[in-house]
């Protein structure tokens, strides 16, 4: 238990639905993160919040929406998926000391798997 | 970024060290070196870091070249449970836009 918890865990989605994944962290961190895990890809970073908000958008489609609404909740709001989109979703939190701009380690959660037909 | 190269694979047998080798050679004067490892079905988890000096704590050592051009990840006793992708990245002391890039890692296989 890492003190990151995403739900759900599987996912199956049309590519007309709408769904949302969550994760919430129970460490008092100030920053959190979405992942992208591919099949046999590296780790792709898609977002990140600080401090509630968003310092990084690394280039992802606009049909995913990030959503911070508190220090404690992260959201994946997902519309119009392709096939291509099918992968693990990771979640993660650390504590950032913004006036120093120094990092902590990241805790991640277990991750969504998702699969988009 | 600067960039790691680790190798694709390595193999050990139970109850025997680990060295996981990262090769670094753009590294700058302020970046730490990072370990991770991610678990089959599971998120990665960090597992030590470092910036010149050697690191020790529970889980590994991190031994670090006096030109900080590469590093090893030292696993004293490897057990069943270390089977999983061990991640080595670089980040700067100082970054507003934390990002921690993870590489396609090295997959360390341990024989019973």
């Amino acid at each position: 238990e890492t003190g990151v918890t995403q739900t759900p865990r599987h996912l199956v989605m049309g590519m007309t639905n709408k769904k949302s994944l969550k994760c919430e962290q129970h460490l008092g961190h100030n920053a959190m993160y979405w992942y992208k895990q591919s099949a046999k890809k590296p780790l792709e970073l898609m977002f990140v919040y600080s401090l509630e908000e968003r310092v990084e958008n690394n280039s992802v489609p606009s049909r995913f929406s990030p959503e911070c609404p508190n220090s404690s909740h992260l959201f994946l709001h997902l519309h119009t998926l392709q096939p291509e989109d099918s992968a693990l979703y990771l979640c993660a939190s650390s504590q950032v000391n913004v006036m120093m701009g120094l990092h902590e380690k990241l805790f991640f959660g277990s991750g969504t798997q998702l699969s988009v037909l | 970024d600067a960039k790691t190269t680790q190798p694709n694979s390595m193999e050990s047998n139970e109850e025997e060290p680990v060295h996981l080798p990262c090769n670094h050679s753009t590294i700058s004067g302020t970046d730490y070196i990072h370990w991770y490892r991610q678990l089959p079905s599971q998120g990665p988890e960090y597992v030590i870091h470092g910036l010149t000096s050697n690191v020790n704590n529970r889980m590994a050592s991190l031994a670090i070249a006096e030109d900080r051009k590469s590093s090893t990840l030292i696993l004293h006793r490897a057990t069943l449970r270390d089977a999983a992708v061990y991640y080595c990245i670089l980040s700067p002391l100082m970054d507003s836009s934390y990002k921690l890039i993870f590489g396609s890692g090295t997959r360390l296989l341990v024989r019973p």
